[in-house]
């Protein structure tokens, strides 16, 4: 069964070091989505994109924050300058696009900011 | 706004007894609704959805639930619950926004299932 894969699984940084976690969507899926979820807390919703650009973006999405398709296969999030409250994990989701299809999730990027 | 909340932040059942784990929407329009499990450390996995149609739909690993519109809700159920379906359980609506249809999740429900 095809899975959307995420590496690493975990990832240790410096406060003010720059990060990507990266992403391999399910092949023929149209829309990709970044979400977080800080321990203990809701399941956040990021960013998605779709057709090589932004389609929507939460208020947690701000500057700091870059996603990007590179190669028409993986799909990234840069976080520029990480700060403690950027430590969560990090899920990629990613969608087929035709209708009200479900997403599929990745298993996460465990970001640990120190 | 559009949204949707899970009023339980912990269910306790036995083995073997029936389990719901509830869940109430806020949305204009059609409500589009899914419910994901999270076991520890993976990911979130789909086990079912409501587009349109019967408001009974079954998912994986024998759950139910069930659209009641009056109610707003979309409470997940399961008749025989098992050790295994101890997780995180969380119910998500789509918002439609340019086609974008951004899952927003709830705060999820942590299900024990004692043996």
């Amino acid at each position: 069964e095809p899975e959307v894969t995420q590496t690493p699984s975990h990832q240790v940084t410096q406060m003010g070091q720059e990060v990507i976690l990266r992403c391999v969507p399910i092949s023929n899926h149209l829309y990709f989505y970044w979400y977080r979820q800080i321990l203990g807390q809701k399941v956040e919703f990021l960013v998605s994109f779709y057709n090589n650009e932004i389609s929507e973006k939460s208020e947690i999405f701000d500057d700091q924050f870059s996603v990007e398709r590179p190669d028409g296969s993986n799909f990234t999030l840069k976080i520029r300058s990480t700060k403690l409250e950027d430590s969560a994990m990090y899920f990629c989701a990613s969608r087929v696009g035709q209708g009200v299809t479900e997403a599929f999730f990745g298993q996460g990027t465990r970001l640990t900011v120190v | 706004a559009q949204s949707v909340a899970q009023p339980e932040d912990q269910v306790n059942v036995a083995e073997g007894n029936p389990l719901t784990v509830k869940c109430t929407y806020s949305v204009s329009g059609n409500p589009y609704l899914f419910w994901y499990v999270q076991y520890p450390n993976r990911g979130l996995q789909f086990l079912l959805k409501y587009i349109t149609g019967d408001n009974l739909v079954k998912g994986s690993y024998g759950f139910e639930a069930e659209f009641n519109k009056s109610q707003t809700s979309f409470h997940q159920k399961k008749p025989s619950a098992l050790v295994s379906d101890s997780a995180l359980y969380f119910c998500a609506v789509i918002l439609s926004s340019g086609g974008s249809y951004i899952p927003t999740f709830g705060r999820g429900t942590s299900l024990i299932v004692h043996p």
